[in-house]
């Protein structure tokens, strides 16, 4: 079936440190977005990339699309408190719904 | 502008009774998508409507049963509750079709005792 793999499942890391999430399908994607839900909260939506090789920033964050449309990559540079929460990406195979990866839970330790 | 609103917050049932969750989605959002999100776990894709027409089905069986109604609002019934039906159930709208940006609302949190 269509998947979306997404690792780690969990990361802790100091404040100031990096942090990065992959997602990854076995069949290529139409589109890929991502999204981020805070402890308690709901997913919010964060960006959407569609052409191969896309590459998006939006301040410390940087989005990647892979060149085959087949995995994508969240980057977050010097990560600060606000950064806590479950990112997850949501996966468009061109079937008229997404498909959410598992998310990964960023916590980090002040 | 109001954003996806969803009622009740909580729901406590017992199993084997019946569930009816509510969403109203944004103003001018045709599409209405409804998710299960099981304690510390991702997103399952429950069901998707639009133009008041089920339009696609995630893998629940078929005691999870909703509609849409002619003002775009929906609602998700589950019958004959199970335990494990216990979660937080996330609604979700937007324009057209699941290529445009889904924009959550807050959830019903279901228990089932």
């Amino acid at each position: 079936g269509q998947q979306v793999m997404q690792i780690p499942q969990y990361q802790h890391v100091q404040e100031g440190e990096d942090f990065t999430t992959y997602c990854n399908s076995s069949t290529t994607l139409s589109n890929i977005q991502w999204y981020k839900q805070r402890p308690g909260g709901h997913p919010v939506f964060l960006i959407q990339l569609v052409k191969s090789g896309e590459v998006k920033k939006q301040k410390r964050l940087t989005f990647q699309f892979g060149e085959a449309k087949k995995n994508s990559s969240l980057h977050i540079t010097a990560t600060q408190t606000t950064d806590v929460g479950t990112y997850f990406c949501a996966g468009d195979f061109g079937n008229e719904k997404l498909t959410f990866g598992t998310g990964t839970r960023l916590t980090i330790i002040p | 502008e109001a954003g996806v609103t969803q009622s009740p917050t909580h729901l406590i049932k017992t199993r084997g009774q019946q569930a009816t969750l509510r969403c109203s989605p944004i103003s001018g959002h045709t599409s209405v998508y409804w998710y299960q999100q099981a304690l510390g776990l991702g997103l399952q894709f429950l069901l998707w409507y639009d133009e008041g027409e089920e339009r696609n089905r995630g893998n629940f069986p078929p005691r999870f049963s909703g509609r849409q109604f002619p003002n775009y609002s929906s609602e998700l019934n589950v019958n004959a509750l199970e335990l494990e039906d216990s979660a937080l159930y996330l609604c979700a709208s937007s324009l057209l079709g699941a290529k445009n940006i889904q924009y959550f609302g807050a959830g019903t949190r279901l228990s089932v005792l």
